[in-house]
């Protein structure tokens, strides 16, 4: 069983470029989110998208948007990449949207990690 | 001020010790709590849910205070495997929706 896959796993881009990273959620689950952890901090927050729409959103500017697509599987795209961009992009999936059960908590991928320079 | 704040340390001990990370978070509508753990380049995977009765799993256990917004972790004879980042999470509705997480603790478990 396939846990959720991010791509790419690395990459390098010049300031005031843009990217698109891309995940594909756990089997199962339909309830995509992005974090975006800078060396030496936690994970962040950036948004969350069940049935092609963003539902929650963090503190991140309007550069940071996203998209999920029919079959659950979410891109990530930052425009205008600033040097503070660098970091592990993290995406995470759940099934459904709501619940407080313990058990029903996050699977996370294992990231792409973005260096702007 | 932090939502929610945690010693980075580095924690270093010897394997076989105990040691005990701490956390707090500012907002008291949190509802979820959870400790993860963090190898080096890594994803976070989730180690346990913090209940306010307490709760153990094996050599870990955990607590929570939600009157002082507290939450620890408890590590009781420590594994070289141990060695990793801890990092305190809340959320205000389930888990599997907005993490706040904290910045994360460092622990070294050495022979």
């Amino acid at each position: 069983d396939a846990g959720v896959t991010q791509s790419p796993t690395h990459l390098i881009k010049t300031r005031g470029q843009q990217v698109t990273l891309r995940c594909s959620p756990k089997s199962g689950h339909d309830t995509v989110s992005w974090y975006q952890q800078a060396l030496g901090q936690g994970p962040q927050f950036i948004f969350q998208y069940y049935e092609e729409e963003e539902r929650q959103r963090g503190n991140f500017p309007d550069r940071f948007s996203g998209h999920q697509f029919p079959n659950y599987s979410s891109e990530l795209n930052v425009n205008a990449l600033l040097l503070g961009d660098s970091a592990l992009y993290l995406c995470a999936s759940r099934e459904g949207l709501a619940g407080h059960s313990g058990a029903n908590v996050l699977t996370f991928g294992a990231g792409s990690r973005l260096t702007v320079l | 001020r932090k939502e929610v704040e945690q010693d980075p340390g580095p924690f270093n001990v010897p394997e076989g010790a105990t040691v005990a990370f701490n956390c707090t978070y500012s907002n008291s509508a949190s509802q979820s709590f959870f400790w993860y753990r963090q190898d080096c380049r890594k994803e976070p995977k989730l180690l346990m849910s913090v209940y306010s009765s307490g709760n153990e799993d094996g050599r870990f256990t955990a607590q929570l205070n939600r009157a002082s917004q507290y939450i620890s972790l408890l590590i009781r004879d420590s594994k070289l495997s141990d060695s990793a980042t801890y990092l305190c999470v809340v959320s205000l509705t389930g888990g599997g929706n907005k993490l706040t997480f904290g910045t994360g603790t460092q622990l070294k478990v050495e022979l």
